[in-house]
């Protein structure tokens, strides 16, 4: 298995909700990513784990929420989400968080979140 | 710090004629370089990657990618253009600076247009 699974494809949430993105690998990589990314523009790092700890938080607010129940399980846990923060959220791995300069990610096909 | 800039926000060819795509680098560092390839709504996919091996890197669906470190350069370049090649294509350089290490530096993407 080479591949990053996330789900749901798209979401569509209201500013009071509180929703989850998941995001699942079985390659053994340590190391796994949240991205932000808007139309027409690179994407932005938000959380890294690495070895199931949160190793870089990029300053975001705490509206998002991430987690790591395991080696393979990554999620976001949003909640009060304003309608700027409507974008693609992209999941990605690596072999470990240093091996990122050897080896790139792996990224998933993202989650098209819509807030409204 | 380290970083990489697409010289073209845009790249126009007609279908069966050959592609390049530029990028510059800048890093104190030897670099690791990737070029990711981003369909409309979908994830990132690796291309190709440069770790200071064989400076002509050859990747996926007809790829390849020349490092040229007198030029600082990391162009990619395909003989023959497909319809399917439409995409954002960004060129990256993985972070080795104390503040950037294990990251993944993002150029601003350009997007490559085939006419048919």
């Amino acid at each position: 298995d080479t591949e990053v699974t996330q789900t749901p494809k798209h979401l569509v949430m209201g500013m009071t909700n509180k929703k989850s993105l998941k995001c699942e690998q079985h390659m053994g990589h340590r190391a796994m990513y949240w991205y932000k990314q808007k139309a027409k523009k690179p994407p932005e790092l938000m959380f890294v784990y690495s070895y199931e700890k949160l190793s870089i938080n990029e300053s975001v607010p705490s509206r998002f929420s991430p987690e790591c129940p395991n080696s393979s399980l990554l999620n976001l846990h949003l909640h009060a989400l304003q309608p700027e923060d409507s974008a693609l959220y992209l999941c990605a791995s690596s072999q470990g968080h240093g091996q990122a300069s050897n080896y790139g990610y792996t990224f998933g096909s993202g989650t098209r979140l819509t807030v409204v | 710090a380290q970083s990489v800039t697409q010289l073209d926000s845009h790249v126009s060819v007609s279908e069966g004629t050959p592609v390049l795509l530029r990028c510059n680098y800048s890093s104190s560092y030897s670099p690791s370089l990737f070029w990711y390839v981003q369909h409309p709504n979908k994830g990132l996919q690796l291309l190709l990657k440069y770790t200071s091996a064989a400076t002509l890197v050859k990747g996926i669906n007809g790829f390849e990618a020349e490092f040229k470190k007198s030029e600082t350069s990391f162009h990619l370049t395909k003989p023959s253009a497909h319809m399917s090649d439409a995409a954002e294509y960004f060129c990256v350089v993985s972070g080795r600076t104390y503040n950037q290490g294990g990251k993944l530096i993002f150029g601003q993407g350009t997007e490559l247009s085939v006419k048919p």
